[in-house]
């Protein structure tokens, strides 16, 4: 069946760090695919998605890239701020017609000033 | 904000007791979508609403049922709890009933806590 593989956490870096959050993931046909994000004590947030290979998500910062080819959607920023500290969740969406959200384990995420 | 409410935020009950979550979906949204978050299980599929009709069946238990009203709002009833029922119940709601570009957006979620 379909799957979601993240990196584990927790992943700690310093502020102005570069970020890479591994995400990959196991499917057929051809999904949806999502970031969330889980700031502490708060609901599941879109942080940005990709409906079709070679899409560019964005969103506050953050990039991902759908590959088809290696079946990935890293989340990447270029310079975390302390705010960034959170929980992040890559899914994908089943590409049946109901595309319920298939969860990756969530990475921990915490920056240090 | 999101736009999708649930209550309550918490609730703490005893083991063998009923309990009813409430969602309500961003306005102009038709499907309703049920997730609990666990520490061992992490984050898993329960049942998902479109207009009114059941649409998709996850790891729900037979002790959990949903109904979507007709007004779209959602209501996930849990029964004959368990000490593992203890997690955070997440609602999502999404305009349609899927498609590549339909996004689902969540609840703030309700934590629910067996004793």
């Amino acid at each position: 069946g379909n799957s979601v593989t993240q990196m584990e956490g927790p992943v700690t870096l310093s502020e102005e760090a570069f970020l890479t959050i591994n995400c990959t993931y196991t499917a057929t046909g051809y999904p949806s695919l999502f970031w969330y994000v889980q700031y502490p004590g708060e609901g599941l947030q879109l942080l940005l998605k990709a409906t079709k290979a070679d899409d560019k998500g964005s969103n506050k910062g953050f990039e991902a890239t759908y590959r088809k080819e290696t079946t990935s959607f890293h989340l990447e920023k270029g310079s975390v701020q302390v705010s960034d500290s959170a929980v992040y969740f890559c899914a994908l969406s089943d590409a049946g017609n109901n595309r319920k959200l298939i969860w990756g384990l969530g990475t921990s995420l915490a920056v240090n000033p | 904000d999101s736009g999708v409410t649930q209550t309550p935020k918490h609730l703490i009950t005893a083991t063998g007791q009923r309990v009813t979550l409430r969602c309500s979906p961003r306005s102009g949204d038709l499907s309703v979508y049920w997730y609990q978050q666990s520490l061992d299980q992490g984050l898993q599929f329960l049942i998902q609403y479109y207009n009114g009709e059941e649409r998709a069946k996850g790891n729900i238990l037979e002790r959990f049922s949903a109904q979507q009203f007709p007004d779209l709002h959602s209501e996930l009833n849990l029964s004959s709890l368990e000490l593992g029922d203890s997690a955070l119940y997440f609602c999502a709601s999404s305009v349609a009933a899927g498609g590549p570009t339909d996004t689902q957006y969540f609840g703030p979620g309700t934590r629910l806590t067996v004793l």
